[in-house]
């Protein structure tokens, strides 16, 4: 079955570390984005990607960074530089220039302790 | 700039209708997506509108109106599993990029 796989769903880390969370996808999609869901809010969209080798910043990137060497594989790592890191965060993938919308991953929940 | 505004929670009563409204002030509007969300779960997809107009599917419709720049969700014959929140998302398209930009969702729940 395709799908857009999203791991661990949960992940502790302590406060200062960089932590490195995995979105793979087997559907062929050009697009991936990440975003970030606080309690109680919508989706803060952190950075996308369109092809390989190429990402762009959303809105809330400060603190994060990404890496596309892969179609399938879009990891986002959060950095020490990012001052709330605490968040549930999801991935999603679409078809380049679709605008039928996106799947998404179950989430990654992180806690910073 | 962009802004999508919804309310942030509602309630209504298990068998009833509820209307949950989306206004929005974006670029390159490329379409509105509704998606529902339950707690600690990823969204779910709902509806999409790119034309003005009504979209019914099942006991959810959607209302798109491009020149007010607004959107309605509709839910008719609630059900207590329909408690949940609903995202309101624009699909905008600028520099070459395609990316939806979500609302703050609205928390509705549904009481017996």
């Amino acid at each position: 079955d395709g799908g857009i796989t999203q791991s661990p769903k949960y992940l502790f880390r302590k406060e200062g570390q960089n932590v490195t969370l995995s979105c793979e996808q087997n559907l062929n999609h050009d697009a991936m984005y990440w975003y970030r869901q606080d309690p109680g809010q919508g989706l803060r969209l952190i950075y996308y990607s369109q092809i390989v080798n190429d990402f762009q910043k959303g809105d809330i990137a400060e603190g994060y960074s990404v890496s596309r060497e892969k179609k399938e594989s879009f990891p986002l790592t959060v950095t020490s530089a990012q001052k709330n890191p605490t968040a549930f965060y999801l991935c999603a993938s679409s078809i380049q220039g679709s605008v039928v919308g996106y799947t998404f991953g179950s989430g990654t929940r992180l806690t910073v302790v | 700039g962009q802004n999508i505004d919804q309310p942030t929670e509602m309630t209504a009563t298990e068998g009833a209708i509820v209307q949950i409204n989306c206004t929005y002030q974006t670029s390159g509007f490329n379409g509105l997506f509704w998606y529902q969300q339950h707690a600690g779960e990823a969204p779910t997809f709902l509806s999409y509108n790119v034309l003005d107009g009504l979209e019914e599917k099942g006991r959810f419709s959607s209302f798109l109106s491009r020149s007010k720049g607004y959107s309605y969700l509709l839910l008719k014959e609630l059900q207590m599993k329909d408690s949940a929140s609903y995202l309101c998302a624009v699909s905008t398209f600028s520099g070459g990029y395609n990316k939806l930009i979500f609302g703050a969702g609205t928390r509705l729940a549904v009481h017996p």
